[in-house]
């Protein structure tokens, strides 16, 4: 069975700050590793996805993730965070030996305050 | 939102009415799928289907039956609806060219409330 986690409901940041949201998986076998990000009132949008090579994974909007696979996480982070990126996010992982099924994390609220 | 509608965008039932929920792509993509989005909880898949005809079960599939009969089209009835079915359900497509790695691209979403 696979699974992600998220272990902050909501993450406070002033715009231009860094902006860092954690992920972490457990997965048998590769895992493979997406975020996405929800602004109100409308469906989920792909960020960026981890499926082999490089640890860091850049992605739209200026965000970037790290995979680290002793720690077993996928953070999701953006240098200098703007209002803008205030939204859920979604990290997921896929369903091991499934046609593309994710499996989702609870999300995580980020606020980014001028 | 990619290509892909969804109707209605709400709506308001009563508990034990049928209802059904429409996703369309013009997208021509293999794969599609339907979420519900509760909080805490994230989205939880409900079915989803890898091909005309062909459907198969995701983790919270009780009370709710898909059909699809186009490549274009993936209905989401619920048979009998329950106060617990009250939730945003999404509509997500994919296109499977490279195996099953492909991200997935999400519909604009329907707010469902059963009475």
């Amino acid at each position: 069975a696979q699974s992600v986690a998220q272990p902050e409901d909501q993450v406070n940041v002033a715009e231009g700050n860094p902006l860092t949201v954690k992920c972490t998986y457990s997965v048998s076998g590769n895992p493979y590793l997406f975020w996405y990000v929800q602004y109100p009132n409308r469906g989920l949008q792909f960020l960026l996805k981890y499926i082999t090579g490089d640890n860091l994974v850049k992605g739209s909007y200026g965000f970037e993730a790290e995979f680290n696979k002793s720690q077993t996480s996928f953070h999701l982070k953006k240098p200098s965070a703007l209002v803008s990126d205030s939204a859920l996010y979604f990290c997921a992982v896929r369903v091991t030996d499934s046609w593309g099924k994710l499996q989702f994390g609870a999300g995580t609220q980020v606020v980014v305050t001028p | 939102d990619a290509g892909i509608t969804q109707s209605p965008r709400h709506k308001v039932t009563e508990t034990g009415t049928p209802v059904t929920l429409r996703c369309h792509q013009t997208e021509n993509h293999r794969y599609m799928y339907w979420y519900r989005q509760d909080p805490g909880h994230g989205l939880r898949l409900i079915h989803y289907s890898y091909g005309v005809k062909d459907t198969d079960k995701g983790e919270v599939s009780d009370g709710y039956s898909v059909s699809r009969s186009k490549t274009e089209d993936f209905l989401l009835t619920l048979e009998s609806a329950t106060s617990s079915q009250t939730s945003v359900y999404f509509c997500a497509i994919s296109d499977g060219t490279s195996g099953s790695l492909n991200e997935q691209f999400f519909g604009p979403g329907t707010r469902l409330t059963v009475l």
